[in-house]
């Protein structure tokens, strides 16, 4: 069974630095997806990012980016140039599929507070 | 990008009484509908995987006869939870599969707003 581990329940961060989460998983499968989703407090999930367990490159999405690790199997997210929006929960998650769909699992989430 | 939308955002009830919550896919058609569960301060955990036209695929622990799971058309899929006490209590969230690539591994899945349930 996949699990998916953050090491970090709270974090926080002056407005404007940059800030690192972990995000470590344990599977046995080959190709996967991996995520992480942002939980503002309205509660609406929200993609920040996505990386595909084939691409050796580190996906970045604007001021997010990740640290694929496959051999070490973690997967931190950095945000830089922290601002008062990003506060917010941020969950890790784990993707595989069959022919007949998608298999998330989720992390238990970091929460993550913007200071100004 | 696309918009899941669930109905009602809250909802607070007796106990013993049914509850039902929708989940609509509002600009595209979602083949595979997910119900999920997220306790105060928890993670998300998947209840069920609901396909359209044919019976949900359940968790192991959850109670099917409990959270009646209904994907009767392409873009809604519904949750009752049935005779709800107040342990039901919690956040309930779908999310929904575009269906873009024909692909399990490339389609994206969104997530609704949720449903706080209390139950009284």
């Amino acid at each position: 069974a996949q699990t998916v581990t953050q090491s970090q329940p709270e974090m926080s961060v002056q407005e404007a630095e940059t800030v690192t989460l972990s995000c470590t998983y344990d599977t046995s499968e080959s190709n996967y997806y991996l995520f992480w989703y942002k939980q503002p407090p309205s509660r609406q999930m929200i993609l920040v990012i996505r990386q595909e367990a084939y691409k050796q490159q580190n996906a970045t999405e604007n001021r997010f980016s990740v640290n694929f690790q496959k051999a070490a199997k973690s997967f931190s997210l950095k945000i830089s140039d922290s601002q008062l929006g990003d506060t917010a929960m941020y969950f890790c998650a784990f993707m595989t599929w069959d022919n007949y769909g998608q298999n998330f699992v989720f992390g238990p989430g970091t929460r993550l507070s913007v200071l100004p | 990008g696309a918009v899941v939308s669930q109905h009602p955002s809250r909802v607070i009830c007796k106990s013993g009484t049914s509850v039902k919550i929708e989940c609509r896919s509002l600009d595209f058609q979602a083949t595979t509908m997910f119900w999920y569960r997220q306790f105060p301060k928890k993670s998300l955990m998947l209840m069920a995987t609901s396909n359209e036209g044919s019976k949900a695929t359940y968790e192991q622990g959850v109670e099917k006869d409990k959270f009646l799971i209904n994907h009767a058309s392409l873009t809604l899929s519904t949750l009752t939870v049935t005779s709800a006490h107040p342990e039901d209590s919690s956040f309930y969230i779908c999310s929904a599969r575009e269906r873009t690539s024909g692909r399990p591994s490339t389609d994206t899945q969104y997530f609704g707003p949720g449903t706080r349930l209390t139950v009284l």
